[in-house]
Parts: C-alpha cells; sequence; structure tokens
C-alpha cells in the first residue's frame, strides 16, 4: 500500500500568516488522486481539495493544493483563526486508499 | 438537507456483536457509496471498505477484511457496520462517508459514531 508522511508534525503560526503543509507518498500517486481534509477538534473530517489542485464545494480560496507524483502542498496563504486545526491528506488512487498521519496547525 | 446521520455511542465487552448505521438524507441513496473511515483515539484516519447501494458491490481494506462486514438496506437508505465479536482494539470513532466511486475521495462525512470495547 502507498504510505503517505506529512511534514511538519506541526506547525506553530500567527494569523495572517501563510501555511505550507506537504504531503508525500511512497509511490507514485495514479493521476494525482490527493485529497486534503481539514479536522477540527471534536469534528468530522471536512474535505478541503480534491485531485491534487481542486478546491472542494464552499472552501475559501485561500486554500490550494498543489503537486505531482509523490510529492504535494496545501498551502493557506493567510491564517484565519477558523483555520487552526489537523490536515490530513489521503492518496486514493490505488486501493486501499491511505492517510498521512496529519499536520497539527497550531496557533503561536 | 443533504447530510449522513449516524447512530449513537455504543459502550460494549469483548466478544459482543455490534451493528452501527449511517442513514443518508438529501439525496439519492444508490446515486453514491458509501464508506467507513476508523480512527483510534488520538490517532489519525484509516480507510475500512466501501459500499455501492444499488448492487452491493463491497470492496474491503484488507487490513480490515474479515474483522468487520459492510451492508446496506435500499429501503430506508441506510448503510451498516458491523462486528460479530468485538475486541478492546476495536475501540474507536467511526465515520461514514460518501463518495462519487469506489476510488475517490470522501465530499461528505457523518459525525461520526464513538465505540468503546472494555471488560
Amino acid at each position: 500500500e502507498i504510505v503517505l508522511t506529512q511534514s511538519p508534525g506541526t506547525l506553530s503560526l500567527s494569523p495572517g500568516e501563510r501555511a505550507t503543509l506537504s504531503c508525500r507518498a511512497s509511490q507514485s500517486v495514479t493521476t494525482n488522486y490527493l485529497a486534503w481534509y481539514q479536522q477540527k477538534s471534536g469534528q468530522a473530517p471536512r474535505l478541503l481539495v480534491y485531485a491534487a489542485s481542486f478546491r472542494a464545494t464552499g472552501i475559501p480560496d485561500r486554500f490550494s493544493g498543489s503537486g505531482s507524483g509523490t510529492d504535494f502542498t496545501l498551502t493557506i496563504s493567510r491564517l484565519e483563526p477558523e483555520d487552526f486545526a489537523v490536515y490530513y491528506c489521503q492518496q486514493y488512487g490505488r486501493s486501499p486508499s491511505t492517510f498521512g498521519q496529519g499536520t497539527k496547525v497550531d496557533i503561536k | 438537507e443533504v447530510q449522513l446521520v449516524q447512530s449513537g455511542a455504543e459502550v460494549k465487552k469483548p466478544g459482543e456483536s455490534l451493528k452501527i448505521s449511517c442513514k443518508v438524507s438529501g439525496y439519492t441513496f444508490t446515486s453514491y457509496w458509501i464508506g467507513w473511515v476508523r480512527q483510534m483515539p488520538g490517532k489519525g484516519l484509516e480507510w475500512i471498505g466501501i459500499i455501492y447501494p444499488t448492487d452491493s458491490d463491497t470492496r474491503y481494506n484488507p487490513s480490515f477484511q474479515g474483522q468487520v462486514t459492510i451492508s446496506t438496506d435500499k429501503s430506508i437508505s441506510t448503510a451498516y457496520l458491523q462486528w460479530s465479536s468485538l475486541k478492546a482494539s476495536d475501540t474507536a470513532m467511526y465515520y461514514c462517508v460518501r463518495s462519487v466511486s469506489a476510488d475517490w475521495c470522501f465530499d461528505l462525512w457523518g459525525r461520526g459514531t464513538l465505540v468503546t470495547v472494555s471488560s
């Protein structure tokens, strides 16, 4: 199965700053089938980005995804207070679908 | 409103059986796949499996094959995840999720069902 490694484990930033989250795959992700989710404390995850770079419905444009092959990035251009959460990447191009271990974005 | 409504929290003993549910509302049940995702306490997300309600085509993560069963009841637009003999290691939050295919991401999530297995 494809192993996804997210870095850093924790990102400590202030509101208004730019956040750059990385997701690296152990093998090339088929057709760039890579998604990003946000999970706030005590809530279910929410889809942010699919197919590496397409924002899901209703997601603000400060969230953007990029990358291909084995290296993917989620960028939050200017952090809002509600963006402090845990972020997961998921590959769904090869079964079984797998998730990264998560990156926590917390307030500095 | 389009949503996945999951059954309530469960507390069970090791060896007991359990079936948790996920009721679909706001869209046609047979138009999408329904999957399940596990999140153990303080841990990340794991894909368990997925089912297509139209024909019950079911795919499992090999790590969960034989440990759980996924099913649906089209008459009440509900999907299920069941165990025949629970273990303490099954303690986790279980989310049902929606997908447009067996090989796609999850655009809609239920709020989760917390399953606690303890003697």
